[in-house]
């Protein structure tokens, strides 16, 4: 069974500042990872997704996550926060081909101080 | 449609009655799930629909809690003698069954949810 375990329910950053949203993930095969933001009032969208191809993956917003095996980790970086970033973020795993079952960490809140 | 639909988007109820909440997955979209966000406790899954195959309902926390999908498309989640801590954001994703999903790399498309409060 697999596992994701967000650390940091909310983060606060300065406008322009580094985000570092971090997530660690458990499976006992080799996983796809997934990054959804969810912002106010919104459902669920997705940020970008690493299914073992490049282990650096870019997403939408200028987000991108780096899937580390050694670490078991797929932490969301932007090297600028935005004010429109404020939102919440969710990582997710799945076990990988034919799955269809995805588990979601407990998300991230993060809020963008101007 | 041009996205996934849920209604109602706002429910609030009193303790013990049952309630519905529907939601109209994106046209073409052969999965279906349904999840649970409550405060602090990120997304729980509860049942997925595939077609004609049969439900996986083993998110289903009791057996208060049901869901069908008619005609593979719009999905009912029934909820019966609703208790407080079934306060929560219900939210539906849909999939397509396209060769991305099947390989599990799939993109979910969620819905804006349906909030239920239970007094």
């Amino acid at each position: 069974a697999q596992s994701v375990t967000q650390l940091g329910s909310h983060v606060s950053v300065s406008e322009g500042a580094l985000v570092l949203l971090r997530c660690n993930y458990s499976s006992s095969v080799p996983p796809y990872l997934f990054w959804y933001v969810q912002y106010p009032n919104q459902g669920l969208q997705l940020l970008l997704k690493y299914t073992s191809a490049a282990t650096l993956v870019k997403g939408i917003n200028g987000f991108e996550a780096e899937f580390k095996k050694s670490e078991t980790s797929f932490h969301l970086t932007k090297p600028s926060a935005h004010m429109s970033d404020a939102a919440e973020y969710f990582c997710a795993v799945s076990e990988g081909a034919g799955s269809y079952q995805l588990t979601f960490g407990k998300g991230t809140k993060l809020s963008v101080i101007p | 449609g041009a996205g996934v639909s849920q209604s109602p988007s706002n429910k609030v109820t009193e303790k013990g009655k049952d309630v519905e909440l529907r939601c109209d997955p994106i046209s073409g979209h052969t999965a279906l799930y349904w999840y649970r966000q409550s405060l602090g406790q990120g997304l729980e899954f509860l049942i997925y629909f595939q077609g004609n195959s049969a439900p996986d309902k083993s998110g289903l926390p009791s057996d208060r809690f049901s869901a069908e999908r008619t005609g593979g498309s719009v999905s009912t989640l029934t909820i019966q003698r609703t208790q407080q801590e079934d306060s929560a954001v219900y939210l539906c994703a849909s999939l397509s069954r396209g060769e991305q999903a099947l390989r599990g790399t799939g993109e979910l498309f969620f819905g804006e949810g349906s909030r239920l409060t239970v007094l």
